[in-house]
């Protein structure tokens, strides 16, 4: 079956340092989305990419979806205490309703 | 506040209970999602409804647990004779055919 690897599991970086996570599919994908999981809390859409070689940013986060669109990654630039949270990709394989996590990167940001 | 809601937020129980759990979704969202979330890994599907038909089930989802969606609207999860392997956050999402998935708050089980 599909598989989402997510790396790393967790990332430790001072206030201000950048951070980067990475989601790899075992299959080629239609979508993927990402999703962040304060702790304590449910997972909140950030974003859904779907074309090969797409790139979106929202402010300091910066998405990137593969050619081959088998993988995709999150950048935060400049990290900050509000960005601690687990991050999570998902990716819907061609005609599939159903979307597969990853095991999520877990960030944690020092002031 | 129109998201998705979920009752209860905690739920404790003695293992060999059983257990239910209602999801409401946003209201004109047509899809509706299950998922099991344990500690350090990502929501695990369990099954998906669009309208009131349950058009998916996870292969590894026991028997023991049974969904509804009665009249396309909310839904509710069955959990029958609860092990404490079922101890976990369950989750519900609801969203527009293939558009943005919201989540509600999850219904954390403890299986004593």
């Amino acid at each position: 079956g599909q598989q989402v690897m997510q790396i790393p599991q967790y990332q430790h970086v001072q206030e201000g340092e950048d951070f980067t996570t990475y989601c790899n599919s075992s299959t080629t994908l239609s979508n993927i989305q990402w999703y962040k999981q304060r702790p304590g809390g449910h997972p909140v859409f950030l974003i859904q990419l779907v074309k090969s070689g797409e790139v979106k940013k929202q402010k300091r986060l910066t998405f990137q979806f593969g050619e081959a669109k088998k993988n995709s990654s999150l950048h935060i630039t400049a990290t900050q205490t509000t960005d601690v949270g687990t991050y999570f990709c998902a990716g819907n394989r061609g005609g599939s309703y159903i979307p597969t996590f990853g095991r999520g990167t877990s960030l944690i940001v020092h002031p | 506040d129109t998201g998705v809601s979920q009752d209860p937020r905690h739920k404790i129980t003695k293992r060999g209970q059983n257990v239910t759990f209602r999801c409401d979704p946003i209201s004109e969202h047509n899809r509706l999602y299950w998922y099991r979330q344990t500690l350090g890994q990502g929501p695990e599907f369990l099954t998906y409804f669009q309208n009131e038909a349950q058009l998916e089930k996870s292969r590894l989802l026991s028997d023991r647990f049974s969904a509804e969606r009665p009249k396309g609207s909310f839904s509710t999860l069955e959990i029958q004779r609860t092990e404490q392997g079922d101890s976990a956050m369950y989750l519900c999402a609801s969203s527009v055919y293939m558009e943005t998935q919201y989540f509600g708050p999850g219904t954390r089980l403890l299986v004593l």
